[in-house]
């Protein structure tokens, strides 16, 4: 079964301040994808990166796929009070368009 | 905006009844997937459909829950009979089964008493 952990599960900065989460795995995707969820709302999506090495940025948020495909990292900078929600990964294997979801990273900004 | 649409949004429910929740996927999607969420479990998988037909249910309890898509319009997720276990949020999503993504409803929330 594949798992993805994501680190940290919680996170509380102050405005202005970067942060960076983490997903990883010992499996290995064929695309992954990020999204990000309010109270009460569905999931969100943010982006899909699909190759290894992979990097693509969204205003202050940069995200990278790691070179073998098993881990990604979701940068924010600057980050804003609307910034705050669930942070989710999700990944699919070779072949399937079947994501799974990681453990999820909750993320507070405080003005 | 084009959105999933859940209903009911909540359902309060006694243990051993019948419980459906009900999805309209986006128009034109064809890849349909039901979700539970739980604080201590996450966001866990429970059956995806591509062209209405179902490809992989292995996440669904089978003795009590179904998943079906009667048409392409309407995805149901039916459990019979409920525990209070499932108290869950349900979530559907729907996409066209690419890099593209999917689009999540506001899903269902579910207590079972």
């Amino acid at each position: 079964t594949q798992l993805l952990e994501q680190s940290p599960q919680f996170l509380s900065i102050q405005e202005g301040e970067n942060l960076t989460v983490y997903c990883n795995s010992s499996s290995v995707f064929s695309s992954l994808q990020w999204y990000r969820q309010e109270p009460g709302e569905g999931p969100v999506l943010l982006v899909t990166v699909v190759t290894g090495g992979e990097v693509k940025k969204l205003k202050r948020l940069t995200f990278q796929f790691g070179d073998a495909r098993k881990d990604s990292s979701l940068h924010i900078t600057a980050a804003q009070p609307g910034d705050t929600g669930l942070y989710l990964c999700a990944g699919a294997t070779s072949g399937t368009y079947k994501y799974i979801f990681g453990t999820g990273t909750r993320l507070k900004v405080l003005a | 905006d084009a959105r999933v649409t859940q209903t009911p949004r909540h359902k309060v429910t006694e243990m051993g009844q019948e419980v459906t929740m009900r999805c309209q996927p986006i128009l034109g999607h064809n890849t349909v997937f039901w979700y539970r969420q739980t604080m201590m479990q996450g966001l866990e998988l429970l059956a995806y459909f591509r062209n209405r037909a179902p490809l992989d249910d292995s996440g669904m309890p089978k003795d009590r829950f179904s998943a079906e898509m009667p048409d392409a319009t309407l995805a149901t997720l039916k459990i019979q009979p409920s525990e209070p276990r499932d108290s869950a949020v349900y979530f559907c999503a729907s996409g066209l089964g690419t890099v593209l993504g999917y689009t999540f409803g506001s899903g269902t929330r579910l207590t079972v008493v």
